[in-house]
């Protein structure tokens, strides 16, 4: 069964502030997805890297898929009250269509 | 587009009852997925269709659990008999065929309690 972990679990900053959160697995992917979740909401999909090494922007995010395709990081820079959310990595293993959710990180940024 | 609708958001229910949750996905999409989700275990894949077909029922916790996709526009979640330890936001989410480019979109969620 592969798991996706993330890390941290919690994380609570301050606004301006940058953060790192980071999607580790002992399996290879063929695709992962980034997604963000309100409360009372689904998640939204936020990005989808399909490359090893592939860095892709979304404003103040950064996403990026390890080299070997079993890992993931978001970078978010000068964090912002409206960033607060539920931060959820998907990974897909290779020949199949369903993704496997990471375990979650829950960011609060303080205005 | 409405996005995908779920309903009800609320579902309150005695442990023994039958919970029927209902999904219409986003036209055109031909793949619709089950998701369920609590603390403990975070977002859990129960059953996905393709083309109303079920494809992977491997996360489907009990035989108390059914699924149909009568049609490409309806899907529904089925409990019976419901326990407490059902109690979850269960969610449905659609997708493009494509793997991986288009993403799942989400529906807001059914949370089921189950007293």
């Amino acid at each position: 069964t592969q798991l996706l972990e993330q890390s941290p679990q919690f994380l609570s900053i301050q606004e301006g502030e940058n953060l790192t959160v980071y999607c580790n697995s002992s399996s290879v992917f063929s695709s992962l997805q980034w997604y963000r979740q309100e409360p009372g909401e689904g998640p939204v999909l936020l990005v989808t890297v399909v490359t090893g090494g592939e860095v892709k922007k979304l404003k103040r995010l950064t996403f990026q898929f390890g080299d070997a395709r079993k890992d993931s990081s978001l970078h978010i820079t000068a964090a912002q009250p409206g960033d607060t959310g539920l931060y959820l990595c998907a990974g897909a293993p290779p020949g199949t269509y369903k993704y496997i959710f990471g375990t979650g990180t829950r960011l609060k940024v303080l205005a | 587009d409405a996005g995908v609708i779920q309903s009800p958001r609320h579902e309150v229910t005695e442990m023994g009852q039958e919970v029927t949750l209902r999904c219409k996905p986003i036209s055109g999409h031909d793949y619709l997925f089950w998701y369920r989700q609590t603390m403990m275990r975070g977002l859990e894949l129960l059953i996905y269709f393709n083309n109303n077909v079920p494809i992977d029922d491997s996360g489907m916790p009990e035989d108390r659990f059914s699924a149909k996709m009568p049609n490409a526009s309806f899907s529904t979640l089925k409990i019976q008999p419901s326990e407490p330890r059902d109690s979850a936001v269960y969610f449905c989410a659609s997708s493009f065929a494509v793997q991986g480019a288009s993403g799942y979109t989400f529906g807001s969620g059914t949370r089921l309690t189950v007293v």
